[in-house]
């Protein structure tokens, strides 16, 4: 059973930022592509980004490309999502995902990011 | 970009009703189209993939179907559990475009 298990709420200035880790268990992070997604306070969902293991890549939506970087640290099977110039519109939830072709099957418990002077 | 839009975005009804929730896309996506359900505070949960294919352990009161552009979530007996807002998903534009729904909050009567 895959376990996702992400870092505690963080609170930053406009300007700054941040940078969200998930730990996986059960599985190792090679086994996984892992994507992620967020959701602001009473909104919908929207996906960031993940990998795409058939070419090795990692794929950035074009809303958040230049601003959002996704790594992974295979030896601690942790996944980050780092997003930078942050601006009051991007407090929300962000939460790591696993994918299998696009459907996420399982998910991280959730990290709230506050933007906020 | 697809844009998928869901109805009613919120619905009202007691336990024991069906319930039909529809997902319509912008453009044609065949069948790959998944959807998840997301109680308050909690990660969403992965009902069913593949438009109709039902996710391991989730109860079979759900159901799904359709094709292209129109898509439905069947919930034969509401139960109790069930209470939450549920979104659709494309995959048809996976791995450079993923897209939600808008969600549909299903509550108490």
């Amino acid at each position: 059973q895959v376990q996702l298990v992400q870092s505690g709420a963080e609170v930053k200035k406009p300007g700054a930022s941040v940078k969200v880790s998930c730990k996986v268990s059960g599985y190792t992070l090679t086994e996984l592509s892992m994507h992620w997604v967020r959701q602001a306070p009473g909104k919908g969902l929207e996906w960031m980004g993940g990998f795409d293991p058939e070419d090795g890549e990692t794929i950035y939506a074009q809303k958040f490309q230049g601003r959002v970087t996704m790594t992974e640290d295979t030896s601690t099977d942790t996944a980050y999502m780092e997003l930078s110039s942050l601006r009051s519109e991007d407090t929300a939830v962000y939460y790591c995902a696993s994918s299998v072709a696009g459907v996420f099957d399982y998910w991280g418990q959730g990290t709230l990011v506050t933007v906020s002077s | 970009d697809i844009q998928l839009t869901q109805s009613p975005s919120f619905l009202s009804a007691s336990v024991g009703d069906r319930v039909t929730i529809t997902c319509r896309a912008s453009q044609g996506i065949s069948s790959y189209l998944a959807w998840y359900q997301q109680k308050p505070g909690k990660a969403p949960k992965l009902l069913i993939y593949a438009a109709s294919t039902l996710q391991s352990g989730v109860p079979s009161r759900f159901s799904g179907s359709g094709s292209g552009t129109e898509f439905t979530l069947t919930i034969s007996s509401l139960q109790p559990e069930d209470f939450a807002t549920y979104y659709c998903q494309q995959l048809n534009s996976y791995p450079r475009e993923l897209t939600f729904g808008g969600g549909t909050k299903v509550e108490i009567k």
